[in-house]
């Protein structure tokens, strides 16, 4: 099992681009989740989704998109990059949000907006 | 919303000493979770405690619910140990979600 893979590791964007984080995941989980960890503090969710062709907003939502069409990705897209969005981007997943299961994260994608 | 208050925010330690951090939350909350993030950023959970006291080696953790704290134990420290943990709790029934608190950074001396 590769877990939770996201990509790209690294990206720098120009303020007004749009781009996509990828994240999959290869263990069959429903619940899969959007954080942000910037300098000093926890993270932050963005969005969630508890299967495919669900999805909600979390603490931080604004500027950022998901969708879920299966059951392995869940990608979060970018619109408009702004500087505030600057930040480590974390995915995660687990069989269900608030059971025992341990909850799995990705390497993390580090994102810099000029 | 909940809050989620960790402490100390930063601890320094020679290897070998004991430590314990604390996680503190505000309202009533369906589990709590220990996590590490080592210095290259990986997410490792360490326990799954929503109650009661767990042991994993040379770690263990305990959570009184009712008083609304969690308290992880660290061991004869070791440089490995060194990292960000944080205690995250799941809020708002089945389709909540974990709710980080900002961390504790260890740095473990040799």
């Amino acid at each position: 099992n590769a877990g939770v893979t996201q990509t790209p590791k690294f990206q720098v964007l120009k303020t007004g681009q749009s781009m996509t984080l990828q994240c999959a995941q290869d263990m069959n989980h429903e619940y899969m989740s959007w954080y942000r960890q910037d300098p000093g503090m926890g993270l932050r969710l963005i969005h969630y989704s508890v299967g495919a062709g669900i999805t909600d907003q979390g603490e931080v939502p604004n500027g950022y998109n998901v969708s879920r069409s299966t059951t392995e990705d869940f990608p979060l897209r970018l619109l408009s990059a702004a500087p505030s969005q600057t930040s480590v981007y974390f995915c995660a997943s687990s069989d269900f949000p608030g059971g025992p299961d341990t909850q799995y994260f990705g390497p993390g994608t580090r994102l810099t907006v000029l | 919303g909940i809050q989620v208050e960790q402490s100390p925010p930063d601890l320094i330690l020679q290897e070998g000493a004991n430590s314990t951090l604390r996680c503190n939350f505000s309202d009533s909350v369906n589990n709590l979770q220990w996590f590490h993030q080592n210095p290259w950023g990986q997410l490792i959970n360490l326990f799954y405690i929503p109650s009661g006291t767990k042991q994993n080696g040379r770690l263990s953790a305990t959570t009184v619910a009712t008083e609304r704290y969690s308290l992880l134990y660290i061991s004869s420290s070791q440089t490995t140990d060194s990292g960000v943990y944080f205690c995250a709790v799941h809020y708002g029934g089945s389709q909540g979600n974990l709710i980080f608190g900002k961390g504790t950074k260890l740095s473990v001396k040799p």
